[in-house]
């Protein structure tokens, strides 16, 4: 069965830290993989959206990174603000089967204190 | 309008009652899609239309699901004799073309139902 698990399911960091969420998914063939981050009460925005052939791919404080071979993904946020609270979802596309089938993680809530 | 657009943001709706949850993509995307997020969870497809044609409606859950796109823009979602375990939140999503290259989907707010 195709799955995207994420890690940790929550996450508190100070102000001004780095962190690093992990995602693994089953889904093969693979596509693509976006990191979408959800604020409370709103739908999700895209942050960065990978092919299989490409490794990493920033967007301002946010470096994803894509291991195709491993099926692992990472979302690094640097210099954490207080903004960046929400949940942050990894979402894989297969190939084949319905265009509108992407595969969701439960996402990780990171909350950043002052 | 700028971006996808929901309504209503919030319904309550009683156990048996009919709703209709209404999706404005934005203007001249092809894809919408709609997804159920239940609290703490990521969001699970229901269905998906390019242009008018609905072309997956595999993640429908049971038959009281019903969804629409008749002129190929504004979409519906009906759910029908609602149970408890139909609240959540229903997030709508268009997307310029077909997605299945790395073509972005944009999320509206979501409608929150909660079914008592």
């Amino acid at each position: 069965k195709n799955q995207v698990e994420q890690s940790p399911q929550s996450l508190i960091i100070l102000e001004g830290k780095n962190c690093t969420l992990q995602c693994n998914y089953t889904v093969s063939p693979f596509s693509n993989l976006r990191w979408y981050k959800q604020d409370t009460g709103r739908g999700p925005v895209s942050l960065t959206i990978m092919t299989f052939s490409e490794n990493t791919k920033s967007n301002g404080r946010y470096t994803a990174t894509l291991d195709a071979d491993t099926k692992q993904s990472s979302l690094h946020i640097t210099a954490s603000q207080l903004s960046d609270s929400a949940s942050y979802i990894c979402v894989v596309r297969g190939l084949g089967g319905s265009q509108g089938n992407l595969i969701f993680g439960k996402g990780t809530k990171l909350s950043v204190k002052p | 309008g700028a971006g996808v657009s929901q309504s209503p943001r919030y319904k309550v709706a009683k156990r048996g009652q009919d709703v209709a949850l209404r999706c404005d993509p934005i203007s001249g995307h092809v894809s919408l899609f709609w997804y159920q997020q239940a609290l703490g969870q990521g969001p699970e497809f229901l269905t998906y239309f390019q242009n008018e044609a609905q072309l997956d409606k595999s993640g429908l859950p049971s038959d009281r699901f019903f969804a629409e796109r008749p002129e190929g823009s504004v979409s519906t979602l009906k759910i029908q004799r609602t149970q408890q375990e139909d609240s959540a939140v229903y997030l709508c999503a268009s997307s310029l073309a077909r997605i299945l290259g790395p073509n972005e989907q944009f999320f509206g707010p979501g409608t929150r139902l909660t079914v008592l």
